[in-house]
């Protein structure tokens, strides 16, 4: 069975700085792996997708990821965080169960952003 | 339109009552699913449904009844449920027959409180 395992379940930085959440994933072929944000009381969102065109996603909101095999991880980035990316993320991977997908998601991330 | 509509957005409902959960998509999609997701935690898989047929059960209580009317709709009945049931319930569509990396679409849930 696949796995994504998320390091760490809180990161805080400030608005301005880079943002890095890190996720590693465990499975015996080419994974399909994801990003979503759930905003507090909200639904998800997905922030990207890994498609294995490139290893390099990027996203809305200016999120990125990088798909390394080597490492087997799949860590989300931002540049320069802004208040409103406050919110729970989740690295999430997929497998086909006949004609449909189940998705499997890691524990979660909680970004705080401080000023 | 690649909206998901869930509601009510919050349902209170007594342990003896039956209620429902309504889900509706216009994108076409094929695939839809029933999340339960608990305070600080993932979203857990329910059920899914491909091509209006029941495909995966997720070992649910049998107090949590599923169905889908059509292509473009999706229920949760609910009936004599537990104060742990309390939750947040999120529905999702996707496209099906294509390769796993096909992203989920998801509501923004219905925050259920049983009392």
């Amino acid at each position: 069975a696949q796995s994504v395992t998320q390091l760490d379940s809180h990161v805080s930085v400030s608005e301005g700085t880079p943002v890095l959440l890190r996720c590693n994933y465990s499975s015996s072929y080419s994974p399909s792996l994801f990003w979503y944000v759930q905003h507090p009381n909200k639904g998800l969102q997905l922030l990207l997708k890994y498609t294995s065109a490139a290893t390099l996603v990027k996203g809305i909101n200016g999120f990125e990821a990088e798909f390394k095999k080597s490492e087997t991880s799949f860590h989300l980035t931002k540049p320069s965080a802004h208040m409103s990316d406050a919110a729970e993320y989740f690295c999430v991977v997929s497998e086909r169960t006949g004609t449909a997908s189940k998705l499997t998601f890691g524990t979660g991330t909680r970004l705080q952003v401080t000023l | 339109d690649t909206e998901v509509t869930q509601t009510p957005k919050h349902l209170v409902m007594g342990m003896t009552n039956k209620k429902s959960l309504k889900c509706e998509q216009h994108m076409g999609h094929r695939a839809m699913y029933w999340y339960k997701q608990k305070a600080k935690k993932p979203p857990e898989l329910m059920f899914v449904y491909s091509y209006e047929k029941l495909s995966i059960n997720e070992s649910v209580p049998s107090r949590f009844s599923p169905e889908c009317p059509n292509s473009s709709l999706l229920n949760l009945h609910l009936h004599a449920l537990q104060p742990e049931d309390s939750a947040l319930y999120l529905c999702a569509s996707s496209q099906v027959g294509g390769r796993a990396n096909t992203e989920a679409f998801f509501g923004q849930g219905t925050r259920l409180t049983v009392v």
